[in-house]
């Protein structure tokens, strides 16, 4: 059974920050990785997806990079503002039998942070 | 693109009583999927449809739950007999099941408080 760990549960930074979130995950047959932020009681927006095959994606302030053989992925935010305030998920998608790829994510429990001025 | 609706965004309700939520995906998708949230933790799958067949179903959508999407269009998500348990945030996602990156998009959550 998959799964996930992120670390740490909760971060408070000074704006102006860079920061890295961690991810773990146990079993590495995964077909992508998705990085999602929450506002508290919204729903969830997509940041990042890093496919099995990549190793990194960027957006903006945001790097996403995957090392699925050891079962890690980190999001690394350059210059953090208080508007990052929110809580950070990372979720995988299983690589079912045959290359095909069924839509049950894994999520971990989040990581919060909180950006001061 | 309208995004990933759902509606109502917050229901509170009597134990015991029935409710239903609905989802609306983006229009292209033909994926649809199901998850629940409570306090403090990540979201868990319920259940996925790819048009109009349901496909999998979690082992935490007991028999008072029933999700349909009769047109392989929007989808609801019926409890019945509602328990104080069943307090959370129920999420919609949907995808493109075609060649793809298989990226989920969100709606804003229906969240339901048992009383």
């Amino acid at each position: 059974k998959q799964e996930v760990t992120q670390i740490p549960a909760a971060l408070s930074v000074p704006e102006g920050e860079n920061l890295v979130l961690n991810c773990s995950f146990t079993d590495s047959a995964i077909y992508n990785l998705q990085w999602f932020r929450q506002d508290p009681g919204k729903g969830l927006t997509s940041l990042l997806l890093i496919q099995s095959s990549q190793r990194e994606q960027t957006s903006g302030r945001l790097n996403a990079s995957l090392d699925k053989s050891s079962g890690r992925s980190t999001l690394y935010i350059a210059a953090s503002q208080p508007g990052d305030s929110a809580t950070y998920l990372c979720a995988v998608r299983p690589s079912g039998a045959g290359g095909t790829s069924y839509g049950k994510l894994t999520f971990g429990q989040g990581t919060i942070l909180t950006v001061h001025p | 693109d309208t995004g990933v609706s759902q509606d109502p965004r917050h229901k509170i309700t009597k134990r015991g009583q029935n409710v239903t939520f609905r989802c609306d995906p983006i229009s292209e998708h033909n994926r649809l999927y199901w998850y629940r949230q409570t306090l403090g933790q990540g979201p868990e799958f319920l259940t996925y449809f790819q048009n109009e067949a349901q496909l999998e179903k979690s082992r935490l959508l007991s028999d008072r739950f029933s999700a349909e999407r009769p047109k392989g269009s929007f989808s609801t998500l019926e409890i019945q007999r509602t328990e104080q348990g069943d307090s959370a945030m129920y999420l919609c996602a949907s995808s493109w099941g075609g060649t793809n990156t298989g990226e989920l998009f969100f709606g804003e959550g229906s969240r339901l408080t048992v009383l």
